[in-house]
């Protein structure tokens, strides 16, 4: 049972244009969450993460937005770049957890 | 500063061999994690340590999977017999627990194939 989930395995989008990767959980007591971003052949590498206090953070072009309610987030990047192509995992876990649960990924590619 | 080491990057084996899958966490860090990466399921975490100390391994999949720490600075993961289904990336990371929120420093990960 995916308690964290990307529906869009693949995503294309133009250079300059608004790349926007989206992340569903199930699980209520999850309240950190973070985003990964892998480049093939190397391990995934933090990007940007939120507490569920928040409903937006931001860094440089990346920002996160999380919606309680609908048990969703979403990252935004803007402008894309062709560096940002690779497969972005969401992750979700509870403060006094360590473990992270990871969705499958998207693989977002920039078309230059 | 070095990061996460993993040795070796790719591994081919033969079903029903030993196989064993070797970490290096950066210096410091005292939580060590070890992920499995499929396309149908993503990043699966199949255990993680403590202070060297196993905390939660349900997420290893058969009691042919067997993970130890014998110190800060190494981890092993050991699959016997290995089997075809096992093939997969193997994700090593770690973090410093005292140092508040949950980013993991990932390893460049084992590439397996089981033949």
């Amino acid at each position: 049972d995916q308690q964290v989930k990307q529906n869009s395995p693949s995503l294309s989008v133009q250079e300059g244009r608004i790349s926007i990767l989206n992340c569903d959980y199930t699980n209520s007591m999850f309240d950190y969450f973070l985003w990964y971003k892998k480049y093939p052949a190397e391990g995934p590498t933090f990007l940007i993460s939120i507490s569920s206090i928040k409903d937006k953070n931001e860094d440089g072009r990346f920002t996160v937005f999380l919606n309680k309610s609908a048990k969703h987030l979403s990252l935004h990047i803007v402008p894309s770049q062709p560096g940002d192509s690779a497969v972005y995992f969401c992750a979700a876990t509870n403060f006094g957890n360590e473990k992270l649960t990871f969705g499958t990924g998207t693989r977002l590619t920039i078309i230059p | 500063d070095a990061g996460v080491i993993q040795s070796p990057r790719h591994e081919v084996t033969e079903m029903g061999q030993e196989v064993t899958l070797r970490c290096k966490p950066i210096s410091g860090h005292n939580s060590l994690f070890w992920y499995r990466q499929t396309m149908m399921r993503g990043l699966e975490l199949l255990i993680y340590f403590n202070n060297n100390v196993p905390i939660d391994d349900s997420g290893m999949p058969e009691d042919r999977f067997s993970a130890k720490m014998p110190n800060a600075s190494f981890s092993t993961l050991k699959i016997q017999p290995s089997e075809p289904r096992d093939s997969a990336v193997y994700f090593c990371a770690s973090r410093n627990r005292d140092r508040g929120p949950h980013e993991q420093f990932f390893g460049p990960g084992t590439r397996l194939t089981v033949l």
